[in-house]
């Protein structure tokens, strides 16, 4: 199956810095990946569609100017959480499709981030 | 917005026996997934059931749809410890793949 690598894997950091995760498809290429968020025991929360050469589309209440997503290549997308508080702490995910007729998704394994 | 309401919101039972979740969905679907979740791992697809199909397996998984009720169920036979996870039924909503996701069932098998 596809393969899609997210990094980094969790990250701890101070509030008021910035955090970058990267997604990656490893063996197909995406024009579109998606970006969730999650929180302890629940399912996940679609917050943006990253589209390869434009901009992102975001969700209802998504903040865009904190949650920067750039999706500069068919196989790299990146999400930058920005002046991270403590209630950015979350479970990150991207996702990706290769299309063309596959419906499935393929995951990231995910990004903890930790604001202190 | 969650399309999909899964019950029960978490299930407990013993190696060997069958888990049965269940989940109902809102709007017309052309089909409905169901998607793994390991504790603290992204999501793997398990499977993939159309809106003409009413009963998919494979290998331990049966899937059933209903679209009458907007309804599916996902049945895990013979539980194994390793099937411990939780479970997510997805739906199509828009273009592009993309897919909005039920509350999710937390299953834990024990040994």
């Amino acid at each position: 199956g596809a393969v899609v690598s997210q990094h980094p894997s969790r990250v701890i950091c101070k509030s008021g810095t910035s955090v970058k995760i990267e997604c990656r498809s490893l063996d197909f290429q995406a024009t579109t990946m998606f970006w969730y968020r999650q929180f302890p025991k629940q399912s996940l929360m679609l917050m943006a569609t990253s589209n390869e050469g434009s901009k992102a589309t975001y969700e209802q209440g998504v903040e865009k100017d904190k949650f920067l997503i750039n999706h500069a290549s068919l196989t790299l997308s990146t999400l930058t959480v920005t002046s991270a508080h403590p209630e950015d702490s979350s479970f990150y995910i991207c996702s990706a499709s290769p299309g063309q007729g596959n419906e499935k998704l393929f995951f990231g394994s995910g990004t903890q981030l930790s604001v202190l | 917005s969650q399309q999909g309401e899964e019950d029960p919101q978490a299930l407990s039972i013993q190696e060997g026996e069958n888990a049965t979740m269940n989940c109902s969905y809102k709007t017309s679907i052309n089909n409905l997934q169901w998607y793994r979740q390991n504790s603290g791992r992204g999501l793997v697809h398990l499977i993939l059931i159309r809106s003409n199909e009413r009963e998919k397996h494979s290998g331990r998984l049966r899937v059933t749809l209903d679209t009458s009720k907007k309804s599916s169920s996902l049945l895990i036979t013979a539980s194994r410890a390793a099937d411990t996870a939780s479970y997510f039924c997805a739906t199509p909503r828009g273009a592009g793949n993309m897919l909005t996701f039920g509350g999710g069932t937390r299953l834990m098998v024990k040994p």
